[in-house]
């Protein structure tokens, strides 16, 4: 069935340092791929997204790289702070026939100062 | 978070309870969304709702029914639940699919435990 993978579980990564998560997915018809923060407490924030037509995208330190042909998707967040500790879940989806989104099993980030 | 908010933010209840969990969005959508987030799971769909017609429908047990009254407003009512539903429940929202919505905003969540 379709289902994406998150890796890694867990990663932690000094203030100031890069930090990257992937995600694979086995949909070759999944077209939007967005990320979403989870502080504790909180519901799921949405932080950046991707469709299928750009192969990056990048928001002040946070990017989204897109490799159509592999079937993975990265988010990559320079120059960490310790407010970036969340739990980070990838998600992939179609356009077609469905509203369902297949998400990641999440990353725990922890940044450490 | 004003846009997508949840009621109760905690609840606890006893197998043989009747419990109702309430979302309302503030973001003018008109696609709702829940879903059940489990320790160490993916997040799991369990219903949406389109133009408050019920869209899609994940193999939910029967003892969670959801009501769409308006756009803006969605339940999640719950009876006789097991220990196992114990989670996480999120409610979203977004823009109609067919209208081209893709992003989806999530509440903060009710935390339910079934004792």
């Amino acid at each position: 069935g379709e289902n994406v993978e998150q890796h890694p579980s867990t990663l932690s990564v000094q203030e100031g340092d890069s930090a990257v998560i992937k995600c694979t997915y086995s949909d070759s018809a999944s077209n939007y791929f967005p990320w979403y923060k989870q502080e504790l407490g909180k519901g799921p924030q949405l932080i950046i997204d991707i469709r299928s037509n750009v192969g990056e995208k990048k928001d002040q330190r946070i990017a989204v790289t897109l490799n159509k042909t592999a079937k993975h998707f990265s988010l990559h967040i320079t120059e960490t702070q310790p407010e970036d500790s969340a739990v980070y879940f990838c998600a992939a989806s179609k356009s077609s026939g469905t509203y369902k989104y297949i998400f990641g099993t999440g990353t725990r980030l922890k940044v450490l100062a | 978070e004003t846009g997508v908010t949840q009621t109760p933010r905690h609840l606890v209840m006893g197998m043989t309870n009747k419990k109702s969990l309430k979302c309302e969005q503030h973001l003018g959508h008109n696609a709702m969304y829940w879903y059940k987030q489990s320790a160490k799971k993916p997040l799991e769909l369990m219903f949406v709702y389109s133009l408050e017609e019920r869209v899609e429908n994940n193999s939910v047990p029967s003892r969670f029914s959801p009501e769409c009254p308006n756009s803006s407003h969605l339940f999640l009512h719950l009876h006789t639940l097991q220990p196992e539903d114990s989670a996480l429940y999120l409610c979203a929202s977004s823009q109609d699919r067919l209208a081209g919505g893709y992003e989806q905003y999530f509440g903060p969540g009710t935390r339910l435990t079934v004792t």
